[in-house]
């Protein structure tokens, strides 16, 4: 079953406009949610992880239970921000991790 | 610190082969988990070791296996290879717990003919 879904496989937005990244999650336990981002020709890094309820670079994700959602948000998108984003999920006791299929924010000037 | 190595950067097999891939965590890092990337989409998880114990596996078949070392390099072995495992396999270090994140290494690209 699918456990991380990312519906946008592209999303492109002009420099300043504000973008969301969404990411739905299926998972019956408690999650441990991560952004990831791989930026042009560089390796995939952590972005950020909801436990530590932290701002990255501008952007914000906030865990909705309700929704089952954790969607990637930034006020104002820069260009430098172009690259491809990956929602990820952590199993309880950590024995598996799942990736979603990721989405390529392109941000135009 | 170099952050997690994986070698060889790239390799070209034939279906019915076997490969060894390799990957050094980062220092202190006991944690070491396997991901299959095929094009287009995101890292699939294979396995996860820790303290030279698998912890976890993704669903691939038994053709697939991987061991920890005592200094905490793994090894990822792929048997009897098919033209379905071309892909990007990706080595990603922790300390281990679930909250931690994951450093990732540039991966081998495996190519099969």
């Amino acid at each position: 079953a699918q456990r991380v879904t990312q519906p946008e496989k592209l999303l492109s937005v002009f420099k300043g406009a504000p973008v969301e990244l969404k990411c739905n999650y299926s998972y019956s336990g408690s999650p441990e949610l991560f952004w990831y981002v791989q930026y042009s020709r560089q390796r995939l890094q952590l972005l950020l992880r909801h436990i530590s309820r932290e701002s990255i670079k501008g952007f914000t994700a906030d865990l909705n239970k309700g929704e089952t959602s954790f969607h990637l948000k930034k006020p104002f998108a820069q260009e430098e921000d172009s690259a491809m984003y990956y929602c990820a999920l952590g199993e309880y006791n950590f024995n598996k991790f799942y990736f979603g299929s990721g989405t390529k924010l392109n941000v135009k000037p | 610190d170099a952050g997690v190595t994986q070698s060889p950067t790239h390799l070209i097999k034939t279906r019915g082969q076997q490969v060894t891939l390799r990957c050094s965590p980062i220092s202190g890092h006991k944690s070491v988990s396997w991901y299959q990337q095929v094009l287009g989409q995101g890292p699939q998880f294979i396995f996860q070791y820790y303290e030279k114990e698998e912890r976890g596996r993704g669903n691939f078949p038994d053709r697939f296996s991987a061991r920890q070392f005592p200094n905490y390099s793994s090894e990822l072995n792929v048997n009897a290879l098919l033209l379905g495992d071309s892909a990007l396999y990706l080595c990603a270090s922790s300390l281990g717990s679930r909250d931690q994140p994951q450093h990732f290494g540039d991966g081998t690209r495996l190519s099969i003919l």
